[in-house]
């Protein structure tokens, strides 16, 4: 069983919808981390939470840390929000364990 | 700052030739990242340095791999001998814990094809 579970493993919407994307852990961990991965391939850091939210833009990610869930929202979104989103949780130190990924696609 | 930058961005190589794979990390950042991709395996950690050091290497896959890092402003990751399988995209990061922000910035990614 993976450490990570990402929900859904492919998204598609219409331009404006409201975005959500799940991720579960199994372990106790020290923090959480959100990425973008464009389709060119290039890796972004979006979030790193350790409790609660966070808000950059239209884009917001809670942790509820009882639970072991996270979820990143995207409001109204937009085609060039297109892309896969990794969540990642940090173990120890500095190593991150990544989720499969969501790709998300959203149609003009 | 020019971000983290790896080289070569693409590489193709028959199997059992040796690769090295090049980074060099954001001025200042005293942690280095080398990360693995592939579709079915998804972001893998291979290794990873602090001032360094090597702190954890427990993702490298076997003996064909080794990751060197002489000072602070450069780390290689060879393969030697290659194998069709090692083929995928190989990111490079680095991040500046003490900064409270703890975010790890990705280079572009080498795209290594072993035939």
């Amino acid at each position: 069983k993976n450490e990570v579970e990402q929900s859904p493993q492919n998204l598609t919407a219409q331009e404006g919808e409201f975005i959500t994307i799940n991720c579960s852990y199994s372990v106790g961990i020290s923090a959480l981390h959100w990425l973008q991965q464009h389709p060119g391939g290039g890796i972004v850091s979006l979030f790193m939470l350790s409790s609660g939210k966070k808000k950059h833009g239209r884009l917001i990610a809670t942790i509820n840390i009882q639970e072991k869930h996270s979820s990143l929202h995207i409001t109204a979104s937009h085609p060039r929000d297109s892309a896969v989103y990794i969540c990642a949780f940090r173990q120890g130190a500095q190593k991150l364990v990544f989720g499969q990924g969501t790709r998300l696609t959203i149609n003009p | 700052d020019a971000g983290v930058i790896q080289s070569p961005r693409h590489e193709v190589t028959e199997m059992g030739q040796e690769v090295t794979l090049r980074c060099k990390p954001i001025s200042g950042h005293d942690y280095l990242f080398w990360y693995r991709q592939t579709m079915m395996r998804g972001l893998e950690l291979l290794i990873y340095f602090n001032n360094n050091v090597p702190i954890d290497d427990s993702g490298m896959p076997e003996d064909r791999f080794s990751a060197k890092m002489p000072n602070a402003s450069f780390s290689t990751l060879k393969i030697q001998p290659s194998e069709p399988r090692d083929s995928a995209v190989y990111f490079c990061a680095s991040s500046y814990p003490r900064s409270r922000q703890e975010t790890q910035y990705f280079g572009p990614g080498t795209r290594l094809l072993v035939l």
